[in-house]
C-alpha cells in the first residue's frame, strides 16, 4: 500500500534554532516528492520539489534531502524564525498517470517560541 | 503568489441547508482539485476536473458535487448539508502543460464549513 508517513507529529522549537522533520515513503513508483508549508487557516505552499535523482536542494533557510533507496526525505530548516511556525506536509506524486497521483502526509506541527 | 481564491473563508450553516463553495483561478490551469482537510490528518481528494466539462470523484467519497463551466471556475456543492460535513475544503490548480511538468499545486487559502 502506497503510504506517506511524517515524523514527528509536533515540534517545537526556540527561535534561531535548527530542525529537521523527516518524511519516510513506501509510494512506488516513484516520480517526485514535495514538502508544502501550511500556515495556520491557510492552504499549503510548495517549497521544494526533489525528483528520483536529486539528493538535496535548498530553498532559503530550507533544506530537503532524498535518498531514493531508502525512500526518505528530510526537511532541514536553519536559524528559524517565528514566521516558520506551520505545518510541513510531505507529498509524493508517482508515475501512474501523465501527472501522477498524489500521497499526502498528515505534516509536522512545527512551533517557534521566541 | 498563486492566483486562486476561495470563498467564503468561513461558513457557519444550520443542517439541512444547500451550499456552494466558490473557487478561482486566474492562471489559466486546466486541472483543478478539491480537497478536504481535518485536524490532524492528510488531505483528501473528494473532486477534480481535467477541463471545462471534465469531472471527476476523488479518492474520498463525498455528498457534494462539482461543475466546470468555465477554465477558471470550479465551485463545490452540497445540496444538504449535515454535521459530518463539517471540515476545511481546500481548493488546487495546476498545470500539466508547464515545461518542469512537476505537478505543483496551487491551493487557495481554504473554506472552512461548520455545520450545526
Amino acid at each position: 500500500k502506497n503510504q506517506v508517513e511524517q515524523s514527528p507529529q509536533s515540534l517545537i522549537i526556540l527561535e534561531g534554532k535548527n530542525c529537521t522533520l523527516q518524511c519516510n515513503y513506501t509510494v512506488s513508483p516513484f516520480s517526485n516528492l514535495r514538502w508544502y508549508k501550511q500556515d495556520t487557516g491557510r492552504g499549503p505552499v510548495s517549497l521544494t520539489i526533489m525528483t528520483f535523482s536529486e539528493n538535496t536542494k535548498s530553498n532559503g533557510r530550507y533544506t530537503a534531502t532524498l535518498d531514493a533507496d531508502t525512500k526518505q526525505s528530510s526537511l532541514h530548516i536553519t536559524a528559524s524564525q517565528l514566521s516558520d511556525s506551520a505545518s510541513y506536509i510531505c507529498v509524493v506524486s508517482d508515475r501512474g498517470s501523465t501527472l501522477g497521483r498524489l500521497y499526502f502526509g498528515r505534516g509536522t506541527q512545527l512551533t517557534v517560541w521566541p | 503568489e498563486a492566483d486562486i481564491y476561495q470563498t467564503p473563508r468561513y461558513l457557519v450553516i444550520g443542517t439541512g441547508k444547500k451550499i456552494t463553495l466558490e473557487c478561482s483561478q486566474t492562471m489559466g490551469h486546466d486541472k483543478m482539485y478539491w480537497y478536504q482537510q481535518d485536524p490532524g490528518m492528510e488531505l483528501h481528494l473528494i473532486h477534480y476536473s481535467y477541463g471545462v466539462n471534465s469531472t471527476e470523484k476523488g479518492d474520498l467519497s463525498s455528498e457534494s458535487t462539482v461543475s466546470r463551466i468555465r477554465t477558471e471556475h470550479f465551485p463545490l456543492t452540497l445540496e444538504s448539508a449535515r454535521p459530518s460535513h463539517t471540515s476545511q475544503y481546500l481548493c488546487a490548480s495546476s498545470d500539466p502543460s508547464s515545461p518542469s511538468n512537476t505537478g505543483e499545486l496551487f491551493f487557495g487559502e481554504g473554506s472552512r464549513l461548520t455545520v450545526l
